[in-house]
């Protein structure tokens, strides 16, 4: 069965410094992984994804994360953070042939001024 | 502005009440998801719908029914709810079963006394 472990219920930064939030999966075949945000009080939208190729994929409002197959991790990042990512980010998998998606608990981050 | 609209924003029940949550979605998605998020616990499946006139059950689906009569509607229907049900639920939608992107609704916020 696959699942997703994420690191630390609440993260809290700096503006202007790095965001890592990090995120492991456990799947016995390939899997695809995505990041979703979730603002106050509304739903979640896509942050990125990885399906195959490039093992670093780019998403929306400057967030990238590396899929690393050896370490079983799909940690999302951001060089330096802004006000407006303070946001709950849950990380998913999906195995190849599996039709749902599997969530982790989220991570709540928080921006400090 | 296609997307899916969830009926009611929030909700107060009294235990042992029936409640239907809709929802609504505009994008012609074959699948449809139907999620409970609770703290510290990410976000779970009840139950799911690949196409119209079929459903499934999902990682939660105890106490819950749907039904999915054509493209656009998949309706959750508590059939008598219990306290434990309090939760926020979000419907959700991909263009199949297989598609790895999922589109989110606002949710329902819904307390059971």
């Amino acid at each position: 069965a696959q699942s997703v472990t994420q690191l630390g219920s609440h993260v809290s930064v700096s503006e202007g410094a790095l965001v890592l939030l990090r995120c492991n999966y456990s799947s016995s075949v390939p899997p695809y992984l995505f990041w979703y945000v979730q603002y106050p009080n509304q739903g979640l939208q896509l942050l990125l994804k990885y399906t195959t190729g490039a093992t670093l994929v780019k998403g929306i409002n400057g967030f990238e994360a590396e899929f690393k197959k050896s370490e079983t991790s799909f940690h999302l990042t951001k060089p330096s953070a802004h006000m407006s990512d303070a946001a709950e980010y849950f990380c998913a998998v999906r195995t190849q042939g599996a039709q749902k998606l599997v969530f982790g608990q989220g991570t709540r981050l928080t921006i400090n001024p | 502005i296609a997307g899916i609209t969830q009926a009611p924003t929030s909700q107060i029940l009294a235990a042992g009440r029936r409640m239907t949550l809709r929802c609504t979605q505009d994008m012609r998605h074959n699948a449809m998801y139907w999620y409970r998020q609770d703290l510290g616990l990410g976000l779970r499946l009840i139950h799911y719908s690949n196409t119209a006139g079929t459903t499934g059950k999902g990682e939660v689906p105890d106490g819950y029914s749907v039904s999915r009569a054509n493209t656009d509607d998949f309706p959750l229907t508590l059939a008598s709810a219990v306290p434990s049900q309090t939760s926020v639920y979000f419907c959700a939608s991909s263009t199949s079963p297989w598609e790895n992107e999922q589109f989110f609704g606002p949710g329902t916020r819904l307390t059971v006394l």
